[in-house]
């Protein structure tokens, strides 16, 4: 099956600072997702992005499917966006995601 | 508000007990997938339904079962559980056939089991 790698595994950045979590997939894909599971345990949709660009507020995401990765940027860090930082892939016969092991980000004030 | 419904949010049980969690999903969508997370554990895919008929099977226990009624909502039945199954257990829905789309996840079902 497919194998999904996120880097980095734990991130701590001071609040306002700027960062880049990458995902990594092992074969072609029709379907990317970025999840933010916050304290509670409640995953948010950030973006559906199988390939291009995509903005949302502070937040942005590309996935270069013909490389196998997909960047996900977050910029002018608050500390409501620590969590988890799930990306989950699908493709070709499995008809459910496949969700790396996450980035775990910490804001600090 | 991702619109879709997970009951109970969360349930303690003890070792051995029978429960079943259940998910409405969101307006309109006809594929529901069941996912487990551990504690310090990724998410793993248990079973998917679409329209009513199971899709696909992961890393499911045979003490698992799940289905997907005539009007979609689906459950996810646990039984002889064992402490090892303490986990929060997500129900995601989208609209399509499977891997076509967009999915949303509930909320959880945090089951702990003593």
């Amino acid at each position: 099956g497919i194998q999904v790698e996120q880097s980095p595994p734990d991130l701590i950045l001071q609040e306002g600072a700027n960062s880049t979590l990458r995902c990594n997939f092992s074969d072609s894909v029709n379907n990317l997702q970025w999840f933010h599971q916050n304290p509670w345990g409640q995953l948010i949709n950030l973006f559906y992005i199988p390939s291009g660009t995509k903005q949302n507020g502070r937040l942005s995401a590309t996935t270069v499917a013909t490389e196998r990765y997909s960047l996900l940027y977050i910029s002018s860090s608050q500390t409501t966006d620590s969590g988890v930082y799930f990306c989950a892939v699908g493709g070709g016969s499995q008809g459910n995601l496949i969700f790396g092991k996450g980035t775990k980000l910490s804001v600090k004030p | 508000d991702s619109g879709v419904t997970q009951t109970p949010k969360h349930l303690i049980t003890a070792t051995g007990q029978r429960v079943t969690l259940r998910c409405s999903p969101r307006s309109g969508d006809l594929s529901v997938y069941w996912y487990q997370q551990s504690l310090d554990q990724g998410l793993q895919f248990l079973i998917q339904y679409y329209n009513g008929e199971e899709r696909a099977k992961g890393n499911i226990l045979e003490r698992f079962s799940a289905q997907q009624f005539p009007d979609l909502h689906s459950e996810l039945n646990l039984s002889s559980l064992e402490l090892g199954d303490s986990a929060l257990y997500f129900c995601a829905s989208s609209e399509g056939p499977p891997n076509t789309g967009e999915l949303f996840f509930g909320e959880g079902s945090r089951l702990t089991v003593l």
